[in-house]
């Protein structure tokens, strides 16, 4: 069975690093027809997507944060990493780590359980 | 950038109603466009794909229909479970995007 399991601190401060770890098991991150992604919800706000790697090295990311965001992956760990630079209260929220298998086509149908991240000093 | 917007954002039903939340794209995105259920406390859970796909193990009382900037999510025969919020989400260009939500309640 596939699972994703998001892991990283629980509180970090304004205009630091954020960064987030998923951890996949019951498949592999090389796997290039699977898009893994980063989804996020802010407190009492609906989700947005931050964005996803495929083929290991592809990235495409949310225009409105493109120029703060990274997302990698560790083969060796079977890992894909979420990073995010100069965090700001605004970027307080639950991150879920998600992938979308081949015949869904974009459509997430395996999600971590999520990780509150709050921004703060 | 796709912008999605989905309507209505609160929706009042009753066990056993059929519901239709609409969800609208910007611009042209075939049918490359996903719904998800979302409990409060819970990672969202895919239930169409494809706009029109059912994923596999959801209630075949959950349908989707619609091409090109509109869409509908249908629950036919609202059960007690069913009460959360929907999101619509499109997958067309590089840029993916969700809708604002539409919270289903009593």
């Amino acid at each position: 069975q596939v699972q994703l399991q998001e892991s990283g601190p629980g509180l970090v401060k304004p205009l630091e690093t954020l960064s987030l770890t998923c951890t996949v098991s019951g498949d592999s991150v090389s796997s290039g027809s699977c898009y893994w992604s980063w989804v996020r919800q802010s407190p009492g706000k609906g989700l947005e997507w931050i964005g996803y790697i495929y083929y290991i090295r592809s990235t495409n990311y949310n225009p409105s944060l493109e120029s703060r965001v990274t997302i990698s992956v560790d083969t060796s760990k079977n890992q894909f990493s979420l990073r995010l630079d100069s965090v700001t209260a605004a970027d307080t929220a639950v991150y879920y780590c998600a992938t979308s298998h081949p015949g869904t086509g974009g459509g997430f149908d395996l999600w971590g359980q999520g990780t509150l991240v709050t921004v703060s000093s | 950038d796709i912008q999605m917007t989905q309507s209505p954002s609160t929706l009042s039903a009753s066990v056993g109603d059929r519901v239709t939340i609409t969800c609208r794209a910007s611009q042209s995105i075939g049918t490359w466009l996903a719904w998800y259920q979302q409990k409060p406390g819970k990672a969202p859970k895919l239930l169409i794909y494809q706009a029109s796909s059912l994923q596999s193990g959801v209630p075949s009382r959950f349908s989707g229909s619609g091409s090109g900037t509109d869409f509908t999510l249908t629950i036919s025969g609202l059960q007690p479970d069913d009460f959360a919020t929907y999101y619509c989400q499109q997958y067309n260009t590089y840029s993916w995007a969700f809708g604002q939500g539409t919270k289903v309640e009593i």
